[in-house]
């Protein structure tokens, strides 16, 4: 039982590079979730899945698309990579409790972006 | 928008209780209280949650006050490896009657002395 992992742990990107973060769960958890982490700062959602072919957006979505095409994977890409979205990116998943609320979230190693 | 107000820092010594402040005044009645920690260079690992009376688990336990407009997470007796930020997050439900976003405020960096 691997739980949630990432790839990759590093990336360096130019500005207006595309890219995929890859993120895999493996306790068939219905929902999935990305957050950016600045310095200094709490984790802020991106974007949210509650199951395959269900996505919807969180607090900071600009820049970034999710599809979720399997239970087990949510990639987030970013289309044009910007200054403003060097970050670290975390991926977590977790069982829906009553089918509608979010239980524990079990949050991968993360993701570390620099965008020159 | 966190709706929930927790110290910036805390210490503690070794093998001595633990009390995390958080206040979340404006709660309703179907709001969680969820908490996390964040260990230096890791990903946040979830800690408790509850929606009313008191929780325990290995880790700790989340006493909710009774008007539920604060609660106080409990480390029994900490550890120097229980140093990390610990965020306090309330959950609210939508007007589909769900909730799917958590919202991590900046949290209560926890320092522990040996």
């Amino acid at each position: 039982n691997a739980g949630v992992t990432q790839t990759p742990k590093f990336q360096v990107l130019k500005t207006g590079q595309s890219m995929t973060l890859q993120c895999a769960q493996d306790m068939n958890h219905e929902y999935m979730s990305w957050y950016r982490q600045d310095p200094g700062m709490g984790l802020r959602l991106i974007h949210y899945s509650v199951g395959a072919g269900i996505t919807d957006q969180g607090e900071v979505p600009n820049g970034y698309n999710v599809s979720r095409s399997t239970t087990e994977d949510f990639p987030l890409r970013l289309l044009s990579a910007a200054p403003s979205q060097t970050s670290v990116y975390f991926c977590a998943s977790s069982y829906l409790a009553s089918g509608n609320q979010v239980d524990e979230q079990f949050f991968g190693p993360g993701t570390r972006l620099t965008v020159l | 928008d966190a709706k929930t107000t927790q110290p910036n820092s805390m210490e503690s010594n070794e093998e001595e209780p633990v009390h995390l402040p958080c206040n979340h005044s404006t709660i309703s009645g179907t709001d969680y209280i969820h908490w996390y920690r964040q260990l230096p260079s890791q990903g946040p690992e979830y800690v408790i949650h509850g929606l009313t009376s008191n929780v325990n688990n290995r880790m700790a336990s989340l006493a909710i006050a009774e008007d539920r407009k604060s609660s106080t997470l409990i480390l029994h007796r900490a550890t120097l490896r229980d140093a990390a930020v610990y965020y306090c997050i309330r959950t609210t439900l939508n007007s589909g009657g769900s909730n799917y976003k958590l919202t991590f405020g900046k949290g209560t960096l926890l320092t522990v002395n040996p």
